[in-house]
């Protein structure tokens, strides 16, 4: 199956700073690489996706690039805020893209520093 | 959020004992899918559908089933729940083939 890899597993950095998140896969043939992000005690959610025709996206402070060669993809968040504090997971589909849906990774706990 | 509900939200039940969570979308989405999420272990697939009738197993299957009557319901049982499926269980859903999935508000199941 598809191998997903996070690093880091935490990430704790001054508000106002920049944070980065990687993700790497297994798949080649992946062609879709979403970001979701989960506030504490509440459900995962999509912040954030790139398609692999693409090699950058960017929504106001967040952005997610995407290396194919190397088979792995970013989140980046600049001018981090408290509310930027939570667990971030990427999710690449699984090897086959197939109806089992997306692998999510084990997940970053990114904490925003005052 | 994506019009999708979970019952019950919180259940503490006892070693042994059959439970079923439900799981309901507005959205007509095709796929739907049953995760836990346990801490250190990220999100992992339980059982999987893809249409009515039609489902299949995912990484952590033992000691699971599920049914899809109706394109609305994905239920989950437990038919002896045991201590080591403790969890917060999350249903979510998709209308497109291996993308985006909205999550539930999940459910927290306590096994004593």
């Amino acid at each position: 199956g598809e191998n997903v890899e996070q690093h880091p597993s935490t990430l704790s950095v001054q508000e106002g700073d920049s944070a980065v998140i990687k993700c790497t896969y297994s798949d080649s043939a992946s062609n879709y690489f979403p970001w979701y992000k989960q506030e504490l005690g509440k459900r995962p959610q999509l912040i954030i996706d790139i398609r692999s025709n693409v090699g950058e996206k960017k929504d106001q402070r967040i952005a997610v690039t995407l290396n194919k060669t190397a088979k792995h993809f970013s989140l980046h968040i600049t001018e981090t805020q408290p509310e930027d504090s939570a667990v971030y997971f990427c999710a690449p589909p699984k090897e086959g893209g197939g109806a089992d849906g997306l692998t999510f990774g084990k997940g970053t706990h990114l904490i925003i520093q005052p | 959020d994506a019009g999708i509900t979970q019952s019950p939200r919180h259940k503490v039940t006892e070693t042994g004992t059959p439970v079923t969570l439900r799981c309901h979308q507005t959205e007509n989405h095709r796929y739907m899918y049953w995760y836990r999420q346990d801490p250190g272990h990220g999100l992992r697939l339980i059982h999987y559908s893809y249409g009515v009738k039609d489902t299949d197993k995912g990484e952590v299957s033992d000691g699971y089933s599920v049914s899809r009557s109706k394109t609305e319901d994905f239920l989950l049982t437990l038919e002896s729940a045991t201590s080591s499926q403790t969890s917060v269980y999350f249903c979510a859903i998709s209308g497109t083939l291996a993308g985006v999935q909205y999550f539930g508000p999940g459910t927290r199941l306590t096994v004593t």
